[in-house]
């Protein structure tokens, strides 16, 4: 069974500071790999994707991919209260057909 | 405005009986996602469909139906042998050329009485 693992939280920051959210993959042959942020209520919106180990940068958002390890990452820099929120991993698995497998979630606050 | 509608928002279903969740989308995807999500929960995949007249069961298929008729439009239903319906359900496209990011319609509430 492929497995998408994050710390369920809460994690709080306060802000201005530097979130950092974790989740670790079992597949190794995923090839892709998103962030998802979820206001409760609401369906998820795409943060980030990436696709090739190292950093990517948008904007406040990091997301950071280590294939070796399997494990990617998310920052979130200067954090607003308005990021408080739910935040799903995804990776993208293509074997014959292409699906997603999501972990849990973070949830994370960002104290004023 | 092109995007993935989802309908309703909120429906309520009493014990024994057949419901099915609209989703809708002018983006010209080809492949349409179903999920379900549960308080506290990730997103579980029910059913998916690469193409019209296809679709593959997911995870969690048992008590669910879907049908692809027509690209834009993917439907579920929720039968009556589906023991524990409530949930947030979810649908999704992704184009199947020039990128694999999927997105997702507002959601549909699904409470059972």
């Amino acid at each position: 069974q492929k497995e998408v693992e994050q710390n369920s939280g809460p994690l709080s920051v306060p802000e201005g500071a530097i979130a950092s959210l974790n989740c670790t993959y079992s597949d190794r042959g995923s090839q892709s790999f998103f962030w998802y942020r979820q206001y409760s209520g609401k369906s998820p919106e795409l943060i980030m994707s990436i696709y090739s180990n190292g950093d990517k940068e948008d904007g406040r958002f990091t997301a950071q991919l280590n294939k070796a390890s399997q494990y990617v990452s998310l920052l979130i820099r200067d954090s607003q209260p308005s990021d408080s929120a739910t935040y799903l991993c995804a990776v993208g698995v293509a074997s014959g057909t292409y699906k997603y497998i999501f972990g849990t979630g973070t949830r994370l606050k960002v104290l004023a | 405005d092109g995007g993935i509608t989802q309908s309703p928002k909120y429906l309520f279903r009493k014990e024994g009986q057949n419901v099915t969740l609209s989703c809708e989308q002018n983006l010209n995807h080809d492949a349409m996602y179903w999920y379900r999500q549960d308080p506290g929960q990730g997103l579980r995949l029910i059913y998916y469909s690469q193409i019209v007249n296809d679709f593959q069961k997911g995870d969690i298929a048992e008590g669910y139906s879907v049908s692809r008729e027509k690209k834009e439009s993917f439907p579920l239903t929720v039968t009556s042998a589906q023991k524990n319906p409530t949930a947030f359900y979810l649908c999704a496209s992704r184009p199947t050329r020039g990128t694999d990011t999927q997105y997702f319609g507002p959601g549909t509430r699904l409470t059972v009485l």
